[in-house]
């Protein structure tokens, strides 16, 4: 069955540094997205982007966050100057295109990178 | 917020069938009602949606009430392997839409 993979598992970096997290989504799915979860705490939204455009972000997703599909198959986050508070995991989902309006096709995630901010 | 509300936790024996209940009374006319479940802090694994008639699949079964405003997800035969947080989400229509997680029930099946 095709999944999300998420690279890498785990990364560690220091305080300030830029970071970029990958994620290949499923083959034929045209809809991305990036969550994260802080240690003990809900699965939050950060951002959703659709032909090469963010359709929707968050409140957390600011100036310091950004994301890429550089080539057909990499959708990448990047988070310019790391902060201790954005140590969590961050989890990629992809999902394909309803047949109708409103039909939902549901979204399906990766395995999530751990992020940790020393 | 999450638009639902669930029990924070449930037990079930194993081989039994595990019944999750999520109440949804604000959800509107085309927002669908999502299960997903996380197995050990692993990503979401989507389970089952439905909008207003009753759903199976080969992991679950989906009942919604006639006026929609809860839903109940059923484990036929619950396995050890099914202990996981288990979150109720409704979402409006497309693909663009974000996925709201609240805390979810933690389902422990018991030996």
């Amino acid at each position: 069955e095709p999944e999300v993979t998420q690279t890498p598992s785990h990364q560690v970096t220091q305080m300030g540094q830029e970071v970029i997290l990958r994620c290949v989504p499923i083959s034929n799915h045209l809809y991305f997205y990036w969550y994260r979860q802080i240690l003990g705490q809900k699965v939050e939204f950060l951002v959703s982007f659709y032909n090469n455009e963010i359709s929707e972000k968050s409140e957390i997703f600011d100036d310091q966050f950004s994301v890429e599909r550089p080539d057909g198959s990499n959708f990448t986050l990047k988070i310019r100057s790391t902060k201790l508070e954005d140590s969590a995991m961050y989890f990629c989902a992809s999902s394909s295109p309803g047949q109708i309006e409103y039909s939902n096709q549901p979204q399906h995630f990766g395995d999530g990178t751990r992020l940790s901010i020393l | 917020d999450a638009k639902t509300t669930q029990p924070p936790s449930m037990d079930c024996a194993e081989g039994r069938a595990a019944n999750l209940p999520c109440n949804h009374s604000t959800i509107s006319g085309n927002e669908y009602v999502y299960w997903y479940r996380q197995i050990h802090s692993q990503g979401p694994q989507y389970i089952i949606h439905g909008l207003k008639n009753n759903e199976t699949n080969e992991m679950a079964s989906l009942i919604i009430t006639e006026d929609r405003k809860s839903s109940t997800l059923i484990l036929p035969h619950a396995t050890l392997r099914d202990t996981a947080v288990y979150y109720c989400i409704v979402s409006y229509s497309s693909n663009t839409g974000k996925l709201i997680f609240g805390q979810g029930t933690t389902l422990q099946v018991k030996p």
